[in-house]
C-alpha cells in the first residue's frame, strides 16, 4: 500500500510561473525523496532530504520537509515546457524497520506547463 | 549507456501464460529492487536484491511471482500464470550499498506488461 499523499493530484501551469507540490506520509521516515517521470519512462531522482533537515535547494528546486505534520513540499521555479511531468514523493524508512532502503512513493502529482 | 537496462519494454501476453523481464543494473551497485506501478499510480516495492541474496519480499509478491539474482549480477522476475490484474509497468532500480549513497536509487526504463 501507498504511504504518501501527494496533493493536489493535478497542477496546469503557465511557462515561468512556479508550482508548489505536496506530499504527506504516515511513518517515522529517515529521509525523503522526490523522483520526475515523463510520460512511459523511468523515474529520475530529483533531491533528497533527511529527516533532520527542514529545507534543501538544488537550482530550481526547493524541498522542504516538516517532520512534526508528516508532510514535505517541493518547488520548482520559473517553470519550463520541458518540467511537464509526474512527480512523485518516496519515503525511506528508519534504518530499525528498514534495512533494504526500499521506497515508499506518494500516488504522485501530474504536473503541465504550458508554453 | 550505462544505466539501468531492463528487457523487453514491452510485452502482451495472454491470461494464463508465464512471463520473464530481465534487468541489468548498474554494474557497481549490489542493491536491486523490483517495483510495480499501475496507472496513475505510484511505484509499489515488490522485492530487493543484495548481491545474490533476495533479502525482502512484499506481500504483493504472490507465490506466482520468482524473482533471482543468481551472481549478483543481472535479475529476472517471473510471472507465471499471468491474470489480467498483473498488467502493469514492472520497474527496476539498483542502487549501491554504502551508507553515503545508500538512499538514491536508479531506475530502469520498465517493462509494461499487457495481459489480455
Amino acid at each position: 500500500s501507498q504511504q504518501g499523499e501527494e496533493d493536489p493530484q493535478a497542477l496546469s501551469i503557465q511557462e515561468g510561473e512556479n508550482a508548489t507540490m505536496n506530499c504527506s506520509y504516515k511513518t517515522s521516515i529517515n529521509n525523503l525523496q522526490w523522483y520526475r517521470q515523463n510520460s512511459g519512462r523511468g523515474l529520475v531522482h530529483l533531491i533528497l532530504i533527511r529527516s533532520n533537515e527542514r529545507e534543501k535547494h538544488s537550482g530550481r528546486l526547493r524541498v522542504t520537509l516538516d517532520t512534526s505534520k508528516k508532510s514535505s513540499s517541493l518547488l520548482i521555479t520559473a517553470s519550463r515546457a520541458a518540467d511537464t511531468a509526474s512527480y512523485f514523493c518516496a519515503t525511506r524508512g528508519g534504518m530499525i524497520y528498514n534495512q533494504g532502503g526500499k521506497l515508499i512513493f506518494g500516488q504522485g502529482t501530474e504536473l503541465s506547463v504550458k508554453p | 549507456d550505462t544505466g539501468v537496462s531492463q528487457d523487453p519494454r514491452h510485452k502482451i501476453t495472454k491470461r494464463g501464460q508465464n512471463v520473464t523481464f530481465r534487468c541489468d543494473p548498474i554494474s557497481e551497485h549490489n542493491r536491486l529492487y523490483w517495483y510495480r506501478q499501475t496507472l496513475g499510480q505510484g511505484p509499489e516495492f515488490l522485492t530487493y536484491f543484495q548481491n545474490e541474496a533476495q533479502l525482502e519480499k512484499s506481500r504483493l509478491l504472490s507465490d506466482r511471482f520468482s524473482a533471482e539474482r543468481p551472481k549478483g549480477s543481472f535479475s529476472t522476475l517471473e510471472i507465471q500464470r499471468t491474470e489480467q490484474g498483473d498488467s502493469a509497468m514492472y520497474l527496476c532500480a539498483s542502487s549501491p550499498a554504502s551508507l553515503r549513497s545508500y538512499n538514491e536509487q536508479f531506475f530502469g526504463p520498465g517493462t509494461r506488461l499487457t495481459v489480455l
